[in-house]
């Protein structure tokens, strides 16, 4: 079935230092990609998506490059805020397959230090 | 900007209790979504809801689990007997239309059963 590894967390980073979170797929389809983000004591939000290979995806300062070759979607962001500290989830679903559920990733959380 | 809300926020129950979940879903969203997030773990995809009827349904949502649009604008998760494995975030999500139509989720409904 249609399932998502990321990295294990917890990440901790000092304030502006370059952030990946790495994650990869396996879909019986052509998924669309996502990256959700969850704050503290919040629901998902979602921070970017892209929905065919080489797209890039992009929002707030973080990217994600849909690469079919290696099914990886790893997120980045060149210089990461205190702001950022939260959970990370990547995601897929599988357009025009059933009801499109998302399949989620275990999540990633970051701490950024000051 | 359009959101979709949960309540309540918070619900503690007795094991074998009934509870209800609600959910307001954006308004011109045509599909709904709940999901499970016990703690710690990844968030899960629990039944999908299209055209007043169920679309598609995970193995974890079991006869205990019932789904329902009672009135055009609620959407309700109810479990007719808690148990405590039950305990975790219910997230509740709707999507509007479209093969690549992103899914918008509400701040989830942490229930607690004791």
């Amino acid at each position: 079935g249609d399932s998502v590894t990321q990295m294990e967390g917890p990440v901790t980073l000092s304030e502006e230092a370059f952030l990946t979170i790495n994650c990869t797929y396996t879909a019986t389809g052509y998924p669309s990609l996502f990256w959700y983000v969850q704050y503290p004591g919040e629901g998902l939000q979602l921070l970017l998506k892209a929905t065919k290979a080489d797209d890039k995806g992009s929002n707030k300062g973080f990217e994600a490059t849909y690469r079919k070759e290696t099914t990886s979607f790893h997120l980045e962001k060149g210089s990461v805020q205190v702001s950022d500290s939260a959970v990370y989830f990547c995601a897929l679903t599988v357009p025009n397959q059933g009801a499109q559920k998302l399949v989620f990733g275990q999540g990633t959380r970051l701490t950024i230090n000051p | 900007e359009p959101e979709v809300t949960q309540t309540p926020s918070h619900q503690v129950t007795q094991m074998g209790q009934e509870v209800i979940l609600r959910c307001v879903p954006i308004s011109n969203h045509l599909y709904f979504y709940w999901y499970r997030q016990i703690l710690g773990q990844k968030v899960e995809f629990l039944v999908s809801f299209y055209n007043n009827e169920i679309s598609e349904k995970s193995e974890i949502f079991d006869d205990q689990f019932s789904v329902e649009r009672p009135d055009g604008s609620n959407f309700t998760l109810k479990i007719r007997s808690t148990k405590l494995e039950d305990s975790a975030m219910y997230f509740c999500a709707s999507r509007r239309t479209g093969s690549t139509d992103t899914q918008y989720f509400g701040p989830g409904t942490r229930l607690t059963v004791l």
